[in-house]
């Protein structure tokens, strides 16, 4: 098990230019989820799968914002018309959900660091 | 509105001092999680408190959770250089779903 992957680690874009996403989680979870980090701040939840089934979505993703998961697998966050706004670090975490307690720990990724210009 | 709320927020320890970092939450849940970063780096599971008067301990770190006060410590023993890092707590809430975490606790480690 090589944990939580995200990929690419890094990506720059020009405003107003679409960007894509991928996360590949612990291969026995069964949730995963997105964060948004901005230098200095905790991570904000964005939003959360379990399997392929999208559960919750934070009210900070916006319209241009689309995350899928579509079998229950990796996932794939995409931010359409970029805004300068949108550069910070996308983090991608997964768990299991149903072994409670410490089974239910979030297990993050090495995240992908945006930079809109 | 769901708040974790910790302090400090910057800590600048010599080595072998001791200190502890707090953690308020708002929400009735029993669970609280730290975690730390590395610049740069994403965030490493450290603790898991599940329950009211849970200590559990690593190395130089101690975590416990007191639920009736929604209040979670961090201390750190006879720290040293290795233990700098931002150190956040995060709860779940009372639906188990989304993580809230504090703002970090930026710890640094002088000789």
């Amino acid at each position: 098990d090589t944990g939580v992957s995200q990929d690419p680690r890094h990506k720059i874009t020009k405003r107003g230019q679409n960007v894509t996403f991928r996360c590949d989680p612990i291969s026995e979870h069964n949730r995963l989820y997105w964060y948004r980090q901005t230098l200095g701040q905790g991570p904000e939840f964005l939003t959360y799968f379990q399997n392929e089934a999208q559960l919750e979505k934070s009210r900070l993703l916006s319209d241009r914002f689309s995350a899928e998961r579509p079998k229950g697998s990796f996932s794939t966050l995409e931010i359409q018309r970029t805004e300068q706004g949108d550069s910070a670090m996308y983090l991608c975490a997964s768990s299991f959900s149903g072994q409670g307690g410490e089974g239910e720990t979030q297990y993050f990724g090495p995240g992908t660091r945006l930079l809109v210009l | 509105e769901l708040k974790v709320e910790q302090n400090p927020l910057f800590l600048s320890m010599q080595e072998e001092k001791n200190y502890t970092i707090y953690c308020n939450y708002s929400t009735t849940s029993d669970r609280l999680y730290w975690y730390r970063q590395d610049p740069g780096k994403s965030l490493e599971s450290l603790f898991v408190l599940l329950s009211n008067g849970a200590v559990k301990q690593e190395g130089r770190l101690m975590a416990s959770l007191d639920t009736k006060a929604r209040l979670s410590t961090l201390h750190i023993t006879a720290a040293v250089h290795d233990l700098s890092a931002t150190y956040f707590c995060a709860e779940t809430g009372d639906n188990n779903n989304d993580m809230r975490f504090g703002a970090g606790t930026r710890l640094t480690v002088k000789p």
